[in-house]
């Protein structure tokens, strides 16, 4: 069964406004992690928030994570068309066995 | 430095047919595992492994077959390819603690099996 599951399957949004994905999980967690995935291509790190870890900035993202609540939430602020993308949730428990990847948000940003 | 490397980019098999997926990082990285991509889905973790020598399962192994006998190189093997093996595979690698860490991707290979 999936861990994580990203809210909302798809986003549609104009340049300049914000974009916010969120991250249910099911069980117990060391960390979650957010990727990117461009059309057609490999997935690109852009976040890792620890369990003990509440809020997390790096440049235009802002990663929350409530553990009570067993959910994250990923803002992308005063988003750009080259934020157009899939995105992704990871959550890792275990050395690897439980790094399981949510099925993804697909990110629209129309010009 | 070249990151993840995978080859083939692209592959047809028929059914019944063997190949090898090859995965190849230069990142002197402990971690490395192997995912498949369906339409509509995540990420589904195959195979991994922790280091030279040790491989472990993930949550979908069966039908493939891996091994780990350098840190660089993370080989796939599908036994006897089917229909439903066709997807998108992805290998990764990340310096130990995999779960810890992040994790960085290949650029994939599509796979369809006929």
């Amino acid at each position: 069964s999936q861990q994580g599951e990203e809210d909302p399957q798809a986003l549609s949004i104009q340049e300049g406004e914000n974009a916010t994905m969120n991250c249910s999980y099911k069980t117990s967690i060391n960390n979650l992690q957010w990727y990117r995935q461009n059309s057609g291509r490999g997935l690109v790190h852009l976040i890792l928030i620890r369990s003990n870890e509440r809020e997390k900035h790096s440049g235009r993202l802002r990663v929350t994570l409530d553990t009570s609540k067993k959910s994250s939430s990923l803002l992308i602020t005063a988003s750009r068309a080259a934020d157009t993308a899939s995105y992704f949730c990871a959550t890792g428990s275990n050395y690897g066995q439980n790094f399981v990847f949510g099925p993804g948000t697909r990110l629209s940003v129309l010009p | 430095n070249a990151g993840v490397t995978q080859t083939p980019k692209f592959q047809v098999l028929k059914t019944g047919q063997s190949m090898t997926l090859q995965c190849a990082q230069d990142m002197n990285h402990e971690y490395m595992s192997w995912y498949r991509q369906d339409p509509g889905m995540g990420l589904r973790l195959i195979h991994y492994s922790v280091g030279a020598g040790i491989t472990d399962q993930g949550e979908v192994p069966n039908g493939y077959n891996v091994s780990r006998s350098t840190t660089e190189d993370f080989p796939l093997r599908l036994l006897s390819a089917a229909p439903s093996q066709t997807s998108v595979y992805f290998c990764a690698s990340s310096s130990l603690a995999g779960a810890y860490n992040e994790q960085f991707f290949g650029p994939g290979t599509r796979l369809t099996v006929l």
